[in-house]
C-alpha cells in the first residue's frame, strides 16, 4: 500500500466548477500535512499547509481528518490558470523530516 | 534573491554510465533534499544533507549517493544506471536551523531531466 494515495484523475472540469481532491496516508506518526501544486515539466511548489480546524486560502480550502487519515482540497470557481497537477504530501515528525508525495491529481480546467 | 538551481536541465546517458547532478540551495538554507520524480509519479525522496552529512535516506541504492559542500550546495551522483533510473530529479532546500517551527518549507529547484538509453 502506498504511504500517501491519490485519485490520479484526470478531473476536467469547466471554468467556475467547484472541484475537490481527496488524499489518503497510511502513516499515523505523520504531523504536517500540505498540498503543493506542479504545472507541467516545473518543479513543485507548495499551495498550502493543511490543518485540523480547517483553512482557507481565497478560493482553495483544505480539510484534514486525522482519525480517517483523509485529506481534502476545494477549488471553489475554478480558473484556466488552476490547470495543473495537485500532490498531497505529509510529513513526519521533526522540521528536518522527509515529504513524502502522492503521485498527484491532474486538474484541467476548460473554457 | 535567487532561488534553488539546478545544473543541467538535461542530460543522456547510456546504461551502466555514472552521473553527477549539482544543486545550489536558496540563500539562507542550510538543508538540501533530492527527490526523484519519474514520469506520472510524485516525487520520492532519495536523501536529505545537513551539514554536510547524509541525515535521511529514502529506499533508493547505494548506487545514489551524494555530497554537501561547506557553501551548503550539493551533489547527487548515480552509478551504474539502469533505464529506470530516467526521471526527473528534484533539489529543495529549507531552513533547518531557521527557529523552532513544525515545517520550514522546502523549496525546489526546477529539475535535471535525466534519459537513461
Amino acid at each position: 500500500r502506498k504511504e500517501v494515495e491519490q485519485d490520479p484523475g484526470p478531473f476536467n472540469v469547466p471554468e467556475g466548477a467547484t472541484v475537490a481532491f481527496n488524499c489518503t496516508y497510511s502513516n499515523s506518526a505523520s504531523q504536517s500535512f500540505f498540498w503543493y501544486r506542479q504545472d507541467c515539466r516545473k518543479e513543485p511548489k507548495l499551495l498550502m499547509s493543511v490543518y485540523s480546524s480547517g483553512n482557507e486560502d481565497g478560493r482553495f480550502t483544505a480539510q484534514l481528518n486525522r482519525a480517517s487519515q483523509y485529506i481534502s482540497l476545494l477549488i471553489r470557481d475554478s480558473k484556466l490558470s488552476d490547470s495543473a497537477t495537485y500532490l498531497c504530501v505529509v510529513k513526519g515528525a521533526g522540521t528536518a523530516s522527509k515529504l513524502t508525495f502522492g503521485t498527484g491529481t491532474r486538474l484541467q480546467v476548460t473554457l | 534573491d535567487a532561488g534553488v538551481t539546478q545544473s543541467p536541465t538535461h542530460l543522456i546517458k547510456t546504461r551502466g554510465q555514472q552521473v553527477t547532478l549539482r544543486c545550489s540551495p536558496k540563500s539562507g538554507h542550510d538543508t538540501v533534499s533530492w527527490y526523484q520524480q519519474a514520469l506520472g509519479q510524485g516525487p520520492q525522496f532519495i536523501f536529505q544533507y545537513y551539514e554536510e552529512e547524509e541525515r535521511q535516506r529514502g529506499n533508493f541504492p547505494d548506487r545514489f549517493s551524494g555530497h554537501q559542500f561547506p557553501n551548503y550546495s550539493s551533489e547527487l551522483n548515480v552509478n551504474a544506471l539502469l533505464l529506470g533510473d530516467s526521471a526527473l530529479y528534484l533539489c529543495a532546500s529549507s531552513w533547518l536551523t531557521g527557529g523552532y517551527s513544525s515545517y520550514n518549507e522546502q523549496f525546489f529547484g526546477p529539475g535535471t531531466r535525466l534519459t537513461v538509453l
